[in-house]
């Protein structure tokens, strides 16, 4: 079965900080990892995705995450934190079967001015 | 990246009352939807996947006689929530894919609130 885990439910950073969000994977053939971000009252809008491409996939609005096998993980990460950042975010691993998304608990990212 | 629209983006019913959601892929045809509800400050939790043209696979320990799911053509498909109670109450989205591995793209979702 797949499954990831993301560490930590709240993250909170100063403007301009750095912003790591953690999500490890459990998967028993080659995942296809996403990152999600929702606003209060909306859907989710896709950030960025792995699909056994390139290891460091960029993504929208400065983000990236890297893709590291020996660790399972696929942390998300921007090197600047602005305050429009805050928000909720999600990681998930496509199911191998049937296609739907697996999603993490979430976490909910706070900027401090 | 596509559209996908949800209706209403809030809807408030009465207890015992039935709701319809609306989902519709705007540029795409999509073959697979998938239906999630969420609870306040918890993840998405999907409750089915519905097929074009064929009946909805629904997730372990979802009422399928509560929750119907329609997904008559490859643009819409459809989550009625039937006789509706305050319990019933949360944050309902949609997705859509054209199917297989590709991407899946999300509603705004609908706030449902039973009174």
């Amino acid at each position: 079965a797949q499954s990831v885990t993301q560490l930590g439910s709240h993250v909170s950073v100063s403007e301009g900080a750095l912003v790591l969000l953690r999500c490890n994977y459990s998967s028993s053939v080659p995942p296809y990892l996403f990152w999600y971000v929702q606003y209060p009252n909306q859907g989710l809008q896709l950030l960025l995705k792995y699909t056994s491409a390139a290891t460091l996939v960029k993504g929208i609005n400065g983000f990236e995450a890297e893709f590291k096998k020996s660790e399972t993980s696929f942390h998300l990460t921007k090197p600047s934190a602005h305050m429009s950042d805050a928000a909720e975010y999600f990681c998930a691993v496509r199911n191998n079967q049937g296609g739907k998304l697996i999603f993490g608990q979430g976490t909910e990212l706070s900027v401090k001015p | 990246g596509a559209v996908v629209s949800q209706h209403p983006s809030w809807v408030i019913c009465k207890s015992g009352t039935s709701v319809k959601i609306e989902c519709r892929s705007l540029d795409f045809q999509a073959t697979t939807m998938f239906w999630y509800r969420q609870f306040p400050k918890q993840s998405l939790m999907l409750m089915a996947t519905s097929n074009e043209g064929s009946k909805a696979t629904y997730e372990q320990g979802v009422e399928k006689d509560k929750f119907l799911i329609n997904h008559a053509s490859l643009t819409l498909s459809t989550l009625t929530v039937t006789s509706a109670h305050p319990e019933d109450s949360s944050f309902y989205i949609c997705s859509a894919t054209t199917g297989g591995w590709s991407e899946a793209f999300f509603g705004q979702g609908t706030r449902l609130t039973v009174v």
